[in-house]
């Protein structure tokens, strides 16, 4: 049991690339959501899904695009890269929200 | 909006003793979730301990437990026993009881230090 997993683990882009953060669970969650932790902000959501072909926008969603096409995968899309998108990126996953969620290992973006 | 606070961005603590991180929160509903969780320095994020906001009862999770005041909108997680691998960031987070929205809003985090 594998639970979330994420790739890549490390990342380095230049200012204008695009890229795609992967993160694929095996526990048949229904709700799986992405994230972003900054020095001294803590987590904050950047898109949610509750289901496959469902998703919604979070507290920081522009410059990144999201889709489910299945209820495994939920990938995450930085469409042109910019410094200000250096963080710490964590997808998550929970069969329904209230029993808390399952962490990937997070990626380290640094955009140069 | 819904807001949560973590006053502490730092607390330190000796080994075996006891320590309370706090946590406040901000909210209009009356259904919603509170959860712990502990982020080491391997960066995986792990959950210590979850309330339901019906239910009156603190939750305990071994050397784990929560004083949820409800009206007070205070949610602080005690730690007993303190162990050298309680060392982490802690964070407090909400989520909102509707079933269609996965909305978790995190606080900033406190940071545990322990001293042997």
């Amino acid at each position: 049991n594998a639970g979330v997993t994420q790739t890549p683990k490390f990342q380095v882009l230049k200012t204008g690339q695009s890229m795609t953060l992967q993160c694929a669970q095996d526990m048949n969650h229904e709700y799986m959501s992405w994230y972003r932790q900054d020095p001294g902000m803590g987590l904050r959501l950047i898109h949610y899904s509750v289901g496959a072909g469902i998703t919604d926008q979070g507290e920081v969603p522009n410059g990144y695009n999201v889709s489910r096409s299945t209820t495994e995968d939920f990938p995450l899309r930085l469409l042109s890269a910019a410094p200000s998108q250096t963080s710490v990126y964590f997808c998550a996953s929970s069969l329904q929200g209230y029993y808390g969620y399952t962490f990937g290992s997070g990626t380290r973006l640094t955009v140069v | 909006a819904q807001t949560v606070t973590q006053s502490q961005p730092e607390m330190s603590v000796q080994e075996a003793e006891t320590v309370t991180l706090s946590c406040t929160y901000d909210t209009s509903e009356s259904d919603y979730y509170l959860f712990w969780y502990k982020q080491p320095p391997s960066r995986q994020m792990i959950l210590v301990i979850r309330q339901e906001a019906y239910k009156q009862q603190n939750a305990t999770e071994n050397r784990f437990s929560v004083n949820f005041q409800k009206a007070a909108k205070s949610f602080s997680l005690k730690i007993s026993d303190s162990q050298l691998g309680d060392a982490a960031m802690y964070f407090c987070a909400y989520r909102r009881g509707a079933y269609n929205t996965d909305k978790l809003i995190f606080g900033t985090g406190t940071r545990l230090q322990v001293f042997p």
